[in-house]
């Protein structure tokens, strides 16, 4: 069974530009959520989805935004981006919602110059 | 305010040795219990999880602890191997709020031949 697949991998943005990042969870995962990871940070929750439909979301300004399609792929979408977006952004999926586990994408290296 | 905490940044342990890896928790709220190990430039790897109903939890080489009196939880890694070197990070979730997990700084393993 494949795993999550995230896309791309790796991309340079510039300040000021959007991007828009794409997971794939697990074939039968309808849970998707989304991690972001810095040095200082850690890892930081962004948002989960289930059913299309935003179910959490964690303390991340309006410019981080996502959404789930009907076949549970799901994008995250960072608007004008700053030099403090550069990180690594993991996508994770999970069967269902709710004190279960998660399975992580090997996640999507952004870097803002 | 950290409500994961992963006291020790590093720990160095011989091959063939016990390697135990802490985690304490502030949200005594919290119920269910993740165990990731991580490599650079990679996806965090699922190991093992605990619920709140239990104190132990057992897979193979890798058995998680839990004391919720004392809000604590450690993994044990027996016997540890070299390919065991990694960031292990625990993570800590509400049953009922979705995929909002809380992840710790990590710990450095370093298992040494």
């Amino acid at each position: 069974k494949a795993g999550v697949t995230q896309t791309p991998r790796y991309l340079i943005k510039t300040r000021g530009q959007q991007v828009t990042l794409s997971c794939s969870p697990i074939s039968g995962h309808r849970s998707v959520s989304w991690y972001q990871q810095t040095p200082g940070q850690g890892l930081q929750f962004l948002f989960e989805y289930f059913s299309e439909t935003q179910r959490n979301k964690g303390n991340f300004p309006g410019r981080f935004s996502g959404r789930q399609f009907s076949n549970s792929r799901s994008e995250m979408n960072v608007s004008t981006l700053e030099l403090g977006d550069s990180a690594l952004y993991l996508c994770a999926s999970s069967s269902r919602v709710g004190g279960n586990t998660i399975y992580f994408g090997e996640g999507s290296w952004l870097t803002v110059v | 305010d950290q409500q994961v905490k992963q006291n020790s940044p590093s720990l160095s342990v011989q091959e063939g040795r016990i390697s135990i890896l802490n985690c304490d928790y502030t949200n005594s709220m919290f119920d269910y219990f993740l165990w990731y190990k991580k490599y650079p430039a990679e996806g965090p790897t699922f190991l093992i999880s605990i619920s709140s109903i239990k104190d132990k939890n057992e897979d193979g080489r890798f058995t998680v602890f839990l004391n919720k009196s004392a809000k604590h939880l450690s993994l044990h890694i027996v016997p540890s191997q070299p390919g065991d070197s990694a960031v292990y990070f625990c993570a800590a979730s509400l049953n009922n709020y979705g995929q909002n997990f809380v992840f710790g700084p990590g710990t450095r393993l370093s298992v040494l031949p």
